[in-house]
């Protein structure tokens, strides 16, 4: 059974980098055709996709956030992790790491971590 | 950006009772050329994940009771619970997987009368 489990920075100052990582048990983050994504949920804006790392490396990401984010892989410890810089307090929400399941660029999202919360505070 | 919308915002369902919920893409998440709906449906309880119910459309996941149903294509998709049960309280969210930005529905969230 698939096992994701998130971690990392909960607390965030604004204009600082927040770092989050995914380590995936159960399955390797290098086998095809998956993807693994990153997606947060806040009270304002719902459930929202910040991009995912293709297997082979290849990133896409929501062109909303698209300048400040860098989701990359680490194959040796089977994890992949989110970089978001220049925080804002919009940027408080749950954290979800997830597989997305599909075909080529097109992905549902079959496996869920359980999400950490980061909240960007003085 | 596909925008996906969601309707009721909410609704209280009897015990045994159908329960229905609307979600209406911006653009059609049909693909001719797979013959293919690229909409999933989710369900989230308080304080967890969101879980896969239903993908391509109408097609359910492994593990989902068969009460739970999706229908529609283009633009314009269902979920149904054909007999609500108390565990199926929460809030419905519906997915595009067209194209990117993957975009998500605001949700509906689903109450016992």
């Amino acid at each position: 059974q698939l096992q994701l489990q998130e971690s990392g920075s909960r607390l965030v100052k604004p204009s600082q980098t927040l770092s989050l990582t995914c380590a995936v048990s159960g399955g390797s983050i290098s086998s095809g055709p998956y993807s693994w994504s990153w997606i947060r949920q806040s009270p304002g804006k719902g459930l929202e996709w910040i991009g995912y790392v293709y297997h082979t490396g290849t990133t896409y990401y929501n062109p909303s956030l698209n300048s400040r984010v860098t989701i990359s892989l680490d194959r040796s410890k089977n994890q992949f992790s989110l970089t978001l810089s220049s925080v804002t307090a919009a940027d408080t929400a749950v954290y979800y790491c997830a597989r997305g399941n599909g075909i080529l660029t097109f992905y549902y999202f079959d496996y869920w971590g359980q999400g950490t919360l980061v909240t960007v505070s003085s | 950006d596909i925008v996906m919308t969601q309707s009721p915002d909410s609704l209280a369902v009897s015990l045994g009772e159908r329960a229905t919920i609307n979600c209406k893409s911006s653009q059609s998440v049909f693909y001719s050329f797979k013959n293919k709906n690229y909409l999933a449906w989710y369900q989230q309880k308080p304080g967890q994940p969101p879980k896969l119910l239903i993908y391509w459309a109408s097609t359910r996941e492994s593990g989902v009771p068969d009460r739970f149903s999706g229908s529609g294509s283009g633009t314009d998709f269902t979920l149904t619970i054909s007999s609500l049960q108390a565990e199926d309280v929460a809030v419905y969210y519906c997915q595009q997987y067209y194209n990117t930005p993957l975009t998500f529905g605001p949700g509906t969230k689903v109450d016992i009368k």
